[in-house]
């Protein structure tokens, strides 16, 4: 069955480390997004990307960044991780013909 | 004005009670009108889609959208302890990524 994973599960941290979030899609969708979800704010849009080598900022991007050198997969990495980025990080995906984005199960990410 | 408000809840209710979660909206754009229920710990999951104004029925759950007022809302009919969950409204406009409401969080008693 196709399937969306997200890697890993749970990791802690230290701030100024760089860390980087695996997504792998197995549904072939060319749309991939990464969202952040925290207490009062939902979730957030990170970045998302169309297609191979497409990539484009969301809400809050600022800290973070993409790359698309697949269809399958689109790690997210923190540049120089800070406490204001433990978050809970979800990956999704979409067909362009189809509205609804399948999420994985997410990544909890402490920073300290 | 934020693009999507839901209220954060909690609500907490009796099993077998019928359930109204709402969301408002403000782009005028917006044709897509998507809820994704979410349990805890894991990811949001499309509960039900509609397109434009009026209702979408799928078992125990009734969607409603009133473009006019910008304004969807999401029933449950004779809730169950299985209900409990996180509940997302995310209208959308077709052409952009979507932008989720914060959730309502649902408890239905037993």
């Amino acid at each position: 069955d196709a399937e969306i994973t997200q890697s890993p599960r749970h990791k802690i941290t230290e701030t100024g480390r760089q860390v980087t979030l695996a997504c792998h899609q197995t549904w072939n969708h060319n749309n991939m997004f990464w969202y952040r979800q925290d207490l009062g704010h939902g979730l957030r849009l990170i970045h998302y990307s169309y297609g191979v080598h497409d990539t484009n900022k969301g809400e809050v991007s600022d800290g973070y960044s993409v790359s698309r050198s697949n269809t399958e997969d689109l790690p997210l990495t923190l540049e120089s991780a800070a406490s204001s980025q433990t978050s809970v990080y979800f990956c999704a995906s979409s067909d362009p013909s189809n509205y609804g984005y399948t999420f994985g199960s997410g990544t909890r990410l402490t920073v300290v | 004005q934020k693009e999507v408000e839901q209220d954060p809840g909690p609500l907490s209710v009796p099993e077998g009670a019928i359930v109204s979660l709402n969301c408002t909206y403000s782009n005028s754009a917006f044709q897509y009108f998507m809820w994704y229920r979410q349990y805890s710990r894991k990811g949001p999951e499309l509960l039900m889609y509609t397109y434009s104004s009026g209702n979408k029925e799928d078992g125990r759950f009734t969607a409603q959208v009133d473009k006019s007022s910008k304004y969807i809302s999401l029933f449950i009919r004779d809730s169950q302890p299985s209900d409990s969950a996180t509940y997302l409204c995310a209208p959308n406009s077709g052409n952009t990524p979507l932008v989720f409401g914060k959730g309502t969080r649902l408890s239905v008693i037993a």
